[in-house]
């Protein structure tokens, strides 16, 4: 239980365009998502907690109108990264919390590469 | 906010030595603290977590110990094995409505054979 997915694994943009990265959790309902931006070698850095159903908040100097975080329901979060840039080339990683157990657990996707040429 | 170290930031053992990755944190009020293992091009996976309320927990070869008064808490491998190399990642959630996790730095583990 508690499987988190992400799609796609990899994209690969030109510069100006932009990507649709998806996070759903696969057998649980998630009410809370988290989306985390990971450089090389590198911790983890949250960039906003997405609620169903309600804005995102976003963590201090991330760009709410670069990056979109839509979590149209509760197995479903996307981030939109608008207007990519080569600086937006990252590891991209969300989170899901389940809502048996404790308040504070948090389940992992895979991760999304994305690289801006 | 939370502030969360984590020492060492890289460490070698041979097969079948023991592995022990230190966690400092800030925030006395944190009382959740799961470890993560992320391999390369990998998400992170939790291994083990244990809250504020015990000292320590162990699933089989994994234990993780924690010191409230010294605010530390610390992830033991014992008998390690080529599969453990990855990077690992200590973690303490706050105490905010979000209970938001903070990371630490990360710790690349290679078990040598």
């Amino acid at each position: 239980g508690a499987v988190v997915s992400q799609h796609p694994s990899r994209v690969i943009c030109k510069s100006g365009t932009s990507v649709k990265i998806e996070c759903r959790s696969l057998d649980f309902q998630a009410t809370t998502m988290f989306w985390y931006r990971q450089f090389p070698k590198q911790s983890l850095m949250l960039m906003a907690t997405s609620n169903e159903g309600s804005k995102a908040t976003y963590e201090q100097g991330v760009e709410k109108d670069k990056f979109l975080i839509n979590h149209a329901s509760l197995t479903l979060s996307t981030l939109t990264v608008t207007s990519a840039h080569p600086e937006d080339s990252s590891f991209y990683i969300c989170s899901a919390r389940p809502p048996r157990g404790g308040h504070d657990e948090q389940f992992f996707g895979p991760g999304t590469r994305l690289t801006v040429l | 906010g939370e502030n969360v170290e984590q020492h060492p930031s890289t460490l070698s053992v041979q097969e079948g030595d023991s592995a022990v990755i230190k966690c400092t944190y800030s925030d006395s009020a944190s009382n959740y603290f799961p470890w993560y293992k992320q391999e390369l091009g990998k998400g992170p996976q939790l291994i083990i977590d244990i809250r504020s309320n015990v000292g320590e927990k162990k699933d089989q070869r994994i234990a993780v110990t924690l010191n409230k008064t010294a605010k530390h808490f610390s992830l033991h491998i014992t008998e390690t094995q080529p599969e453990d190399s990855a990077v690992y990642f200590c973690a303490a959630s706050d105490q905010t409505g979000a209970n938001n996790l903070f990371f630490g730095t990360g710790t690349r583990l290679t078990v040598i054979p």
